[in-house]
């Protein structure tokens, strides 16, 4: 069974930052990787996806890279700013999978203070 | 285009009642998805669907059921409440084969007493 761990489980830093939020899976044969964003109380907002076919996706300040080898993926934070502040997930898709499930990380939560 | 939209967004059961949480999409995805999040959790699959009328479970099924009459729609029901359904529940779709994307609603908090 596929499992998703990230590190750290929580983050503090100050404003300016570059940042690196790590996330490994047990089972490198993944259709696609996904890295997720969650404010309190509030739903999943996608931020990038990389198909296993892919090495990095990059998003504004957002870059997300893929190692399918060694199972591992990190998310880079570039200049990082108090609106960051929120829980990434990490989630993986097998690629035997034929209903496309997602198997989350327990995430990051990420404090970025002025 | 509202995306995935769930209702109620809060809910507060007593032991043993039911309800059914409400979820749809406007984005003519075939594939739907019942997750819950507990506190310091990843998401579990509860429920999901690859289209009207084919359903079948996930991870986490005990105490819920499921039905898919439209692309659109795909509620989920809690029977008899019990305490360890206290949770978040999201509600997410994908287009299927080829991505595999999933979009997410808002979620229902939902608490049992």
């Amino acid at each position: 069974k596929q499992e998703v761990t990230q590190i750290p489980a929580a983050l503090s830093v100050p404003e300016g930052e570059n940042l690196v939020l790590n996330c490994s899976f047990t089972d490198s044969a993944i259709y696609n990787l996904q890295w997720f964003r969650q404010d309190p109380g509030k739903g999943l907002t996608s931020l990038l996806l990389i198909q296993s076919s892919q090495r990095e996706q990059t998003s504004g300040r957002l870059n997300a890279s893929l190692d399918k080898s060694s199972g591992r993926s990190t998310l880079y934070i570039a200049a990082s700013q108090p609106g960051d502040s929120a829980t990434y997930l990490c989630a993986v898709v097998d690629r035997g999978s034929t209903l496309g499930r997602l198997y989350f990380g327990r995430g990051t939560q990420l404090t970025v203070w002025p | 285009n509202a995306g995935v939209t769930q209702t109620p967004k809060f809910r507060i059961l007593k032991i043993g009642q039911s309800m059914t949480l409400q979820c749809a999409q406007d984005m003519n995805h075939n594939y739907m998805y019942w997750y819950r999040q507990d506190p310091g959790m990843g998401l579990k699959l509860i429920y999901y669907s690859v289209g009207a009328g084919i359903t079948d479970k996930g991870e986490v099924p005990n105490g819920y059921n499921v039905s898919r009459s439209t692309t659109e729609d795909f509620p989920l029901r809690l029977e008899l409440a019990a305490p360890s359904q206290t949770s978040v529940y999201f509600c997410a779709s994908s287009h299927g084969g080829g991505s595999y994307e999933q979009y997410f609603g808002p979620g229902t908090r939902l608490t049992v007493t």
